[in-house]
């Protein structure tokens, strides 16, 4: 099984729409959970980070199941720009000791 | 708003060749960290540098990767000898506190490598 496993997608949605990703990790221990944004040939973003409780910001809700092991992002009301790369990022700890793995991301892609 | 510079943008060498890629973190950060993109793949971490030492690194990161803060301002990855399959994006980041907490790695633009 995979460390941090993603559905790849792509998932193509019209704008507007609502859409769910989920993501897996097989590390019990882990500790820390982000969801980042990556457009084409460039740098990771940080979108949220995940905590237990879940949070939103925005059009954006981040929940963490830590009994199933995974977490989803859920997008409200979809615009043209949230068309991207979605990456789950995972680590083993809180300090700078800790291993950090990426998912391999989820495809978005808003029509218009 | 501060950010992380990374030079050059295209690095191309041949083979067996050493290669030094530079970075300069948000100056008041004390987490850095290298990761890797092989074109279509994921982003994998190489290592993680806190105090002037390595504090994690990645089964990617082994004895022909090296890092090096030399002065206040500059964070270096060398590679050295390259190999085809070390062609990728080599991206920094760098975070105020460790990535383990919610605190935001902040990411370059990256370094594209090509090994021919």
């Amino acid at each position: 099984r995979k460390e941090v496993e993603q559905d790849p997608g792509p998932f193509n949605v019209p704008e507007g729409a609502t859409v769910a990703f989920n993501c897996t990790y097989s590390n019990s221990a882990s500790q820390s959970f982000f969801w980042y944004r990556q457009d084409c040939r460039k740098e990771p973003k940080l979108l949220m980070s995940v905590y237990s409780s879940g949070n939103e910001d925005g059009r954006f809700t981040a929940q963490l199941n830590r009994a199933s092991q995974y977490i989803s992002l859920l997008i409200r009301d979809s615009k043209l720009s949230d068309s991207a790369t979605y990456l789950c990022v995972v680590t083993s700890g809180y300090s700078s000791a800790s291993k950090i793995i990426f998912g391999s991301g989820t495809r978005l892609s808003i029509r218009p | 708003e501060p950010e992380v510079t990374q030079t050059p943008s295209h690095q191309v060498t041949q083979m067996g060749q050493e290669v030094i890629l530079r970075c300069v973190p948000i100056s008041n950060h004390l987490y850095f960290y290298w990761y890797r993109q092989i074109l279509g793949q994921k982003v994998e971490f190489l290592v993680s540098f806190y105090n002037n030492e390595i504090s994690e690194k990645s089964e990617i990161f082994d004895d022909q990767f090296s890092v090096e803060r030399p002065d206040g301002s500059n964070f270096t990855l060398k590679i050295r000898s390259t190999k085809l399959e070390d062609s990728a994006m080599y991206f920094c980041a760098s975070s105020p506190d460790a990535a383990g907490t919610a605190y935001e790695q902040y990411f370059g633009p990256g370094t594209r490598l090509t090994v021919t």
